[in-house]
């Protein structure tokens, strides 16, 4: 079954400190990749997406993910944490055959004044 | 519009009532997601329309949800007989399709409708 995982419910980091939340992804071929974040009672913004090429993606708001085919991650980063990107974070997979998004469970940031 | 638009953003109905819910999308953008997030769970893909028609409902949890887009812009997704399980945010999505032209992978998601069964 298709599937994508983030492992971590919660991520806790201190303001000014890098920051990593976690995807890994299951699905058959090579999918496309992407990251949404949900502030609350705000819609999911799109954030990046890998779809071929470098696999070091750059997005939005300083974020970028690093797409990794041997271990199937695509792990979301940035350098230096901001109070204000504490929200919701979803990683999400397109297989190639399907124009549907498959999402994870979701890892809730907290960023630390 | 400048966005997608969904209304109305929060609605509560009785068990086993019929509710409609409803999806502006970007001008222009020829294909059209529904999804639904219950609590702590990331969006489940419910149906997804290319112009006028379903190009795929396998996400449709039974036969009480239906979904419409009959002039290939709004959408409305219908559910018949409510129960409480079927309370959740229903996302809408949209993004444009050019065919064979598949560079656009985007997807614009609106604010959701709350729907509370009670």
């Amino acid at each position: 079954a298709q599937s994508v995982a983030q492992p971590e419910d919660q991520v806790n980091v201190a303001e000014g400190n890098p920051l990593t939340v976690k995807c890994t992804y299951s699905v058959s071929g090579n999918p496309y990749l992407f990251w949404y974040v949900q502030y609350p009672n705000r819609g999911l913004q799109f954030l990046l997406k890998y779809i071929t090429g470098d696999n070091l993606v750059k997005g939005s708001y300083g974020f970028e993910a690093e797409f990794n085919k041997s271990q199937t991650s695509f792990h979301l980063k940035k350098p230096s944490a901001l109070v204000s990107d504490s929200a919701l974070y979803f990683c999400a997979v397109r297989p190639h055959n399907t124009d549907k998004l498959i999402f994870g469970t979701g890892t809730r940031l907290q960023v630390f004044p | 519009g400048a966005g997608v638009s969904q209304t109305p953003s929060n609605k509560v109905t009785e068990k086993g009532k019929y509710v409609e819910l409803r999806c502006d999308p970007i001008s222009g953008h020829t294909a059209l997601y529904w999804y639904r997030q219950s609590l702590g769970q990331g969006p489940e893909f419910l149906i997804y329309f290319q112009g006028t028609g379903a190009a795929d409902d396998s996400g449709l949890p039974n036969d009480r949800f239906f979904a419409v887009r009959p002039e290939g812009s709004v959408s409305t997704l219908k559910i018949q007989r409510t129960e409480r399980g079927d309370s959740a945010v229903y996302l809408c999505a949209s993004s444009f399709t050019g065919g064979t032209d598949r560079s656009n992978y985007g997807y614009t998601f609106g604010s959701g409708t709350r729907l509370t069964v009670v």
